[in-house]
């Protein structure tokens, strides 16, 4: 299976600030039809996971422009330029290209 | 609005059964593969098992291959986890998801496997 690893797996941050998670698969992410199926996602206290970001850099419906995802092949970024309140919770990257589909360990994120 | 409502968790002992539920509204739910993801207390995200449109096609974890069935009923927009002996392990709370990129997820439902 592939496996997804990612860092830190704490990210203290102060409101305001940026704040960037890494994403490191063991093997390449391109699938045969040229896509690259790398997913983001946060898990807030209590709650369901929500997709936030789809095949690397696409942001889901609602997902604010503080999130953005990039990388290629085996590494990937998420990024918040701006972290608020509400963005505390756990991230998650996961693979969709190779069965079955893996999910990284997670990064949980707190406010300073 | 995509809703996912997952049913049918519970307490079973070792080497039980459980048959999980997930009701699905929102969307054309004939159209889209759909999974099921697991996560244990406290833990991160696994997943189980996902199937095509027409159910002709369905892959799982290996741990559970042999023990869990994936199955879905398009009239009743319905998706189903057949869960069958169950071991300590599986405790978990199980999550119902749409498509193979996992894009919406139901509220979950906890599976609780001890004597």
């Amino acid at each position: 299976d592939v496996v997804m690893t990612q860092s830190p797996l704490s990210l203290p941050v102060t409101l305001g600030q940026p704040a960037s998670i890494s994403c490191r698969s063991s093997q390449s992410l391109v699938s045969s039809d040229g896509n690259t199926y790398l997913n983001w996602f946060q898990q807030r206290p209590g709650q369901s996971p929500r997709r936030l970001i789809y095949k690397v850099s696409n942001r889901d419906s609602g997902v604010p422009d503080r999130f953005s995802g990039s990388g290629s092949g085996t590494d990937f970024t998420l990024k918040i330029s701006r972290v608020e309140a509400e963005d505390v919770g756990v991230y998650y990257c996961m693979q969709g290209t190779h069965w079955p589909g893996t999910f990284g360990g997670g990064t949980k994120v707190e406010i300073k | 609005e995509v809703q996912l409502v997952e049913s049918g968790g519970g307490l079973v002992q070792p080497g039980g059964s459980l048959s999980l539920s997930c009701a699905a509204s929102g969307f054309t739910f004939s159209s889209y593969w759909m999974s099921w993801v697991r996560q244990a207390p406290g833990k991160g995200l696994e997943w189980v098992a996902n199937i095509n449109q027409d159910g002709s096609e369905k892959h799982y974890v290996d741990s559970v291959k042999g023990r869990f069935t994936v199955s879905r009923d398009n009239a009743k927009n319905s998706l189903y986890l057949q869960m069958n002996s169950l071991r300590a392990e599986d405790t978990a709370v199980y999550y119902c998801a749409r498509g193979a990129s996992v894009a919406n997820w139901g509220q979950g439902t906890l599976a609780i496997v001890s004597s």
